[in-house]
């Protein structure tokens, strides 16, 4: 089992582009989380999805649009990536009660 | 509003023992949890209490009082490898399977 899978591992883009994150998962959970990370810092809720065909903010949703596709798939898009959006992206699962299972992430420079 | 602190750094030795803290503010304590992140990974999942008392998983042990808002990740037998940032997390106030993460203890473990 791969468990939670990301891509793409590395990206750059220009300030204004647009890119989506991919985010797949084969543990069969219902909830999957957007995070990100800045250096020296703990991990932001940008979006989760409870369940398939559910999505919501969390802290820092500014600048993101997210996609349930299905239960399996959870997709973080940037319209027009920013400099501020210079970040790691972890994405996750979580299964009950407490444990989060995240994936290799994405790291992301926007120049 | 929810937060958690943990100190920034602590270092140790190898074959030592080493407490990271964690203090939190919360409305709804659902528990805590800790996960540990090397350099360039991502976060892994350790342990989590929701009752008072100490929870032992080989070389790590975790403590919870929900009198004090208090958490303790104790490690023990330090090895090279413990080297790694350290972070607690309490569920959101709304109850829901989001985490929310203190910003990290970053153990330097030397020979």
């Amino acid at each position: 089992n791969a468990g939670v899978t990301q891509t793409p591992k590395f990206q750059v883009l220009k300030t204004g582009q647009s890119m989506t994150l991919q985010c797949a998962q084969d543990m069969n959970h219902n909830s999957m989380y957007w995070y990100r990370q800045d250096p020296g810092m703990g991990l932001r809720l940008i979006y989760y999805s409870a369940s398939e065909g559910t999505t919501d903010k969390g802290e820092v949703p500014n600048g993101y649009n997210v996609s349930r596709l299905n239960k399996r798939e959870f997709s973080l898009r940037l319209e027009s990536a920013a400099p501020s959006q210079t970040s790691v992206y972890f994405c996750a699962t979580h299964r009950v009660p407490e444990t989060q299972y995240f994936g290799p992430g994405t790291r992301l420079l926007v120049l | 509003g929810q937060s958690l602190e943990q100190p920034s750094e602590v270092t140790a030795v190898e074959g030592a023992i080493v407490q990271i803290n964690c203090t939190y503010q919360t409305s709804g304590f659902y528990g805590l949890s800790w996960y540990q992140q090397h350099d360039g990974g991502a976060p892994t999942f350790l342990s989590y209490n929701a009752l008072d008392g100490l929870e032992e998983t080989g070389r790590f042990s975790s403590f919870l009082s929900r009198s004090d808002s208090y958490g303790y990740l104790l490690l023990q037998e330090l090895q090279m490898k413990d080297s790694a940032s350290y972070f607690c997390a309490v569920r959101d106030e709304a109850g829901f399977q989001k985490l929310v993460f203190g910003t990290g203890t970053r153990l330097l473990v030397s020979p």
